[in-house]
């Protein structure tokens, strides 16, 4: 089964600067990558999606790369705010199929 | 606009109690599903369907049932419940699967099971 590992259960960063947060993958290489923003008590919200043949996708401050050779998709935020705290989860879905894989999650505190 | 409609948003159970979570999309979306998020292992998925009548087992479907009779609805059911399905459990539907489409999901269901 696909096994998915987001970079580290927490990261802190200071008001302004980018964060840059990590999904690895093994096994199937996923058609499709997603990412989410989940805050607490709450169902998680789509942000982005990127495709296999896709290097990079953007929405304002936003910015999601995947490298199919490392198995790997970076999420980066740029201009970060408090208010970007949040868990970020990533889920792949394999071409064809009809099942999403999520992974643990990394809660992005912003300090200002 | 509603999105995805779950109810209740808290629950306790006695062990080998029976219940039903309810879930419920005004989207007409084809893709509904079920997932529970524990701290560490992230989202799971238990079960779920590609359109009425037609329902499929995710990662960990042990100990729950489902059906679709309509479009939009896809209730869970929990037959005997158990201390280990403590969770918090959310309903998720797509316009379809198979091309990346996104997710939209309830609030969640917080559900303990003594």
């Amino acid at each position: 089964s696909q096994k998915i590992e987001q970079n580290s259960e927490a990261l802190n960063i200071q008001e302004g600067k980018t964060a840059t947060l990590t999904c690895n993958y093994t096994n199937y290489s996923p058609a499709y990558l997603q990412w989410y923003r989940q805050d607490p008590g709450r169902g998680p919200v789509f942000l982005l999606l990127i495709r296999e043949n896709e290097k990079e996708k953007r929405k304002e401050r936003l910015k999601v790369t995947f490298d199919t050779t490392l198995k790997q998709s970076l999420f980066h935020i740029t201009a970060s705010q408090p208010a970007d705290s949040a868990t970020y989860l990533c889920a792949l879905e394999i071409g064809g199929y009809q099942k999403v894989t999520f992974g643990t999650g990394t809660k992005l505190q912003v300090i200002p | 606009n509603a999105g995805v409609t779950q109810t209740p948003k808290f629950q306790v159970l006695k062990t080998g109690q029976s219940m039903t979570l309810q879930c419920a999309q005004d989207m007409n979306h084809e893709y509904m599903s079920w997932y529970r998020q524990d701290p560490g292992m992230g989202l799971r998925l238990i079960h779920y369907s590609v359109g009425a009548g037609i329902t499929d087992q995710g990662e960990v479907p042990n100990g729950y049932n489902v059906s679709r009779s309509t479009t939009e609805d896809f209730p869970l059911r929990l037959l005997s419940a158990a201390p280990s399905q403590t969770s918090v459990y959310f309903c998720a539907s797509s316009y379809a699967r198979g091309r990346g489409e996104k997710l939209f999901f309830g609030s969640g269901t917080q559900l303990s099971v003594l």
